[in-house]
């Protein structure tokens, strides 16, 4: 089992429409989390961190449920450009790997 | 301009030839790291560095080596290229490990291995 794991998708949504990821991890003991957007045969860019009283950024709204060991990314009112995959990070300062990345989930906003 | 650039973006290079990838960040930051992207395993950590002349191995460092005589610079090489290592190699840095303001990344090196 991976350690941070998330649907591959592709989601295909309409543009306007809101669609929502799930990540799962399974060291209990990450202590930050982070969404990161890369677009085809790009780098990632950092998206938002993740808090757990939850966080907004306009459109994207993140959330984290420790009990269920899991992160959400929410996004509203879908645009053509948020068309990308979106990764999903967990960090643990005991893992000398630093930051354990998912494989990703792609979206695909249609017109 | 300030920034994070790899060179170069593009390199084909035959088996068992050495070959470095150049990482330049003008942030100071003090943290540096290089990824290797592959389809099935996403990103991951083949070596970073802490601190001028810090170094430490991440997930994947065989057949790599780092240096880091500058703050300013990490590079990566590859000292007898094998298929295997055909891949996208991503460079970044950061003030903090694991911190709120996330990595900041290159725009990658696409290397084939012949």
């Amino acid at each position: 089992r991976k350690e941070v794991e998330q649907d591959p998708g592709p989601f295909n949504v309409p543009e306007g429409a809101t669609v929502a990821f799930n990540c799962t991890y399974s060291n209990s003991a990450s202590q930050s989390f982070f969404w990161y957007r890369q677009d085809c045969r790009k780098e990632p860019k950092l998206l938002m961190s993740v808090y757990s009283s939850g966080n907004e950024d306009g459109r994207f709204t993140a959330q984290l449920n420790r009990a269920s060991q899991y992160i959400s990314l929410l996004i509203r009112d879908s645009k053509l450009s948020d068309s990308a995959t979106y990764l999903c990070v967990a960090y643990n300062a005991g893992n000398n790997r630093k930051l354990i990345w998912g494989l990703g989930t792609s979206l695909a906003v249609n017109p | 301009d300030a920034g994070i650039t790899q060179s170069p973006r593009y390199k084909i290079t035959e088996t068992g030839r050495q070959v470095t990838l150049m990482c330049h960040q003008t942030w100071s930051h003090s943290y540096m790291f290089w990824y290797r992207q592959d389809l099935g395993h996403g990103l991951r950590l083949i070596y970073y560095s802490a601190a001028a002349d810090i170094t430490d191995k991440g997930e994947v460092p065989d057949g790599y080596v780092v240096s880091r005589s500058k703050t300013e610079n990490f590079p990566l090489t590859l000292e007898s290229a094998t298929r295997s290592q055909t891949s996208v190699y991503f460079c970044a840095s950061s003030d903090q490990v694991g911190g709120n303001l996330g990595y900041t990344f290159g725009s990658g090196t696409r290397l084939t291995v012949v």
